[in-house]
């Protein structure tokens, strides 16, 4: 199985940062990845899929990049709605398998 | 408007088979590339694919739960069942339903989730 690793596990950070979060894949999976959000006691939401596609109706302060082991999420100007976790995710091959998550706190 | 939503027992005891329920509408499971999957997040912890049924009646299943797990769809009556059986404490999560759409495993949708616990 594709296992994914997330850096960092949590950060901390204020309103208006950059922020970046990295997920590698312990093998090449093309840019079969896609990145959720979620948020204490919800259901995740698709923010990005095919590695750097952004899902309709996702502000465009988010965006995805990487291909084959590396990949990033970056969202270039913290809201309040986005301190939350995120998940990487990769459909390249079965079993699907996802990353243990990013907690972005408020600094 | 596509919804999904999660339904079953909230507790059941270790060993008994868990049997959940995702209704959904705004879509059908006949159509081409349209799948369902199971995904559960035990408290605390991270997400972790279970199945997923495709419109095909083409089947994926984790093979980290061995054997125990089973989904069917009833496409007439827009619902997916899935099946865990012989459950164990470490069972406990919450239980979600997502759609993905042109053959692939990305979740566009999902419902609420259902929280199952597994005790005695």
């Amino acid at each position: 199985a594709v296992q994914l690793t997330q850096s960092p596990s949590s950060l901390s950070a204020s309103v208006g940062d950059r922020v970046t979060i990295t997920c590698r894949a312990s093998q090449g999976i093309r840019s079969a990845l896609a990145w959720y959000l979620q948020k204490p006691g919800k259901a995740p939401k698709l923010l990005i899929y095919d590695a750097s596609t952004l899902e309709s109706g996702v502000p465009s302060r988010f965006s995805g990049s990487g291909s084959g082991t590396d990949f990033a999420l970056t969202i270039s100007s913290l809201q309040p709605e986005d301190f939350a976790t995120y998940y990487c995710q990769q459909f390249n091959s079965y079993p699907i398998t996802f990353g243990p998550g990013t907690k972005v706190e408020t600094k | 408007q596509i919804t999904l939503k999660e339904s079953g027992p909230t507790l059941v005891k270790p060993t008994q088979t868990l049997t959940l329920t995702c209704t959904f509408s705004g879509f059908s499971l006949s159509t081409s590339g349209v799948g369902v999957g199971w995904i559960r997040q035990p408290p605390g912890k991270a997400l972790e694919w279970l199945a997923l049924i495709y419109w095909n009646d083409n089947n994926r299943y984790s093979p980290s739960l061995k054997g125990r797990l089973i989904t069917t769809k009833d496409t007439s009556k827009n619902q997916v069942v899935l099946t865990l059986t012989n459950v164990d404490p470490v069972d406990t999560a919450t239980y979600y339903c997502g759609l993905s759409y042109f053959d692939t495993s990305v979740f566009v949708y999902w419902g609420l989730g259902i929280l199952v616990a597994v005790s005695s």
